[in-house]
């Protein structure tokens, strides 16, 4: 089966533009994930969608940041407007639908904000 | 604070050699599971270890698990050069889903 993937691999923008990461999970996987990794320290929970709700987003670092998942299939994150310190790596992961179950990850996506 | 805290930071072995690599955590946990990072690349998942199991094996990886402890290792046997990466245990603590990393540990094969 394919895994999950993201796009873009790469995102370079200057502090106050836009961006959006998207994330497209493993078919049928109804758990989606987001984390991110900031340079230097460890891998933090963003947020968890279960189908098309929003399960879990504790992880959310403020009001900028903005996911969605339309439809219960791929989901997107938003960066609005971008900050220097929002620069890092975004992870997605998915996973089915019972507990205690591996996430999968995908490639991630590098933003730089300059 | 964070969940997980890996022991040590880096490791460099040379090919052949044994690896092994800890994690500590704080609180409950339903699970912990354990991540490689190729440099560049995505999370590749390598072994999952349940709170009620001590330990478990996988090729070359042996993981054990010390709930009484908060802390697990994971072992790598016979390294080799494919194996550098860094390594990150991530626990899903018990009423939740979400996984809890640990900073890492960064692995060098010497060939």
């Amino acid at each position: 089966e394919a895994g999950v993937t993201q796009f873009p691999s790469h995102s370079v923008i200057e502090k106050g533009q836009t961006v959006t990461l998207r994330c497209d999970p493993i078919s049928g996987h109804d758990n989606l994930y987001w984390y991110r990794r900031v340079m230097g320290k460890e891998i933090k929970f963003l947020l968890h969608f279960v189908k098309e709700s929003k399960q879990d987003e504790s992880g959310m670092p403020n009001n900028r940041f903005l996911a969605e998942r339309t439809g219960g299939t791929y989901s997107t994150l938003k960066v609005q407007p971008a900050e220097l310190e929002d620069s890092g790596v975004y992870f997605c992961a998915s996973s089915r639908s019972y507990r205690n179950n591996e996430q999968f990850f995908g490639p991630g996506t590098r933003l730089t904000v300059l | 604070s964070q969940q997980g805290e890996e022991d040590p930071q880096a490791l460099s072995i040379q090919e052949g050699e044994n690896a092994t690599m800890n994690c500590s955590y704080k609180t409950s946990i339903n699970n912990l599971q354990w991540y490689r990072q190729n440099s560049g690349r995505g999370l590749v998942h390598l072994i999952l270890i349940r709170s009620n199991e001590r330990e478990k094996h996988s090729g070359r990886l042996r993981v054990t698990l010390d709930t009484s402890k908060k802390s697990s290792s994971l072992l790598i046997t016979a390294s080799r050069a494919a194996d550098t990466a860094s390594y990150f245990c991530a626990t899903v603590i018990q009423g939740a889903q979400k996984l809890v990393f640990g900073q890492g540990t960064r692995l060098t094969i010497n060939p």
